[in-house]
């Protein structure tokens, strides 16, 4: 069984910096692609990162980048997601997502974690 | 970035009733979309991937068409437990995004 597990999240003052991690099971974690999804209070889903199975490509959204960097230890199946400088628009509980496929990734997510909650605030 | 625009931004509906939700893209992203069902307190689900392909365990009744810029998610014959927020993702390039969402409620 799948299973993605987060953790890090927490109360945050403005310009400050958290990582956050997800510790996965239950699959070959070094054979897929994972994904950071980000959904602020009340509001829908934002794709925030992804990297590839062997963590040598990284891809962001434009409103993190230079500010977030999504890697991975593939010999502890964990995913991380370091934020830094961090603002009141990031207030949001994050998801890791598991990307379908392998060897061909296709880029949706068909296991999603519960998320974790980072709360922005003075 | 290619923008999703989902309409309507609320369906009410009742049981046993079908449901039509639409996905627009600002620009074409051939097959590659992606539709999700999120109920509260809870991540999101993958229903259907590449316009028309079913996730696992994913019931009959969720049907989805559309190629290009024009997506459709029918559910035919709503039951109970459809009653939820659904999304829809694009993978055609980066950055991946998703639509604002389409709530569908019970009348």
């Amino acid at each position: 069984e799948v299973q993605l597990l987060e953790s890090g999240g927490g109360l945050v003052q403005p310009g400050g910096s958290l990582r956050l991690s997800c510790a996965a099971s239950g699959f070959t974690f070094s054979s897929y692609a994972m994904s950071w999804v980000r959904q602020a209070p009340g509001k829908g889903l934002e794709w925030v990162a992804a990297v590839t199975g062997t963590g040598g490509h990284t891809f962001y959204a434009d409103s993190v980048k230079g500010r977030f960097t999504i890697s991975r230890d593939n010999s502890k199946n964990t995913l991380y997601l370091q934020i830094n400088s961090l603002r009141a628009g990031d207030t949001a509980v994050y998801y890791c997502a598991k990307v379908r496929g392998t060897p061909v990734t296709t880029y949706y997510f068909d296991f999603w974690g519960q998320g974790t909650l980072v709360t922005v605030s003075s | 970035e290619i923008v999703l625009t989902q309409s309507p931004a609320t369906l009410s509906l009742s049981p046993g009733e079908r449901a039509t939700l639409s996905c627009r893209a600002s620009q074409s992203v051939s097959s590659y979309l992606a539709w999700y069902q999120q109920k509260p307190g809870q991540a999101p689900r993958l229903l259907i991937y590449d316009a028309s392909t079913r996730a696992a365990g994913i019931p009959a009744r969720f049907n989805g068409t559309g190629s290009g810029t024009d997506f459709t998610l029918t559910i035919s014959g709503l039951e109970p437990e459809d009653f939820a927020v659904f999304y829809c993702q694009h993978r055609n390039n980066w950055p991946l995004t998703f639509g604002g969402g389409t709530k569908v409620e019970i009348k």
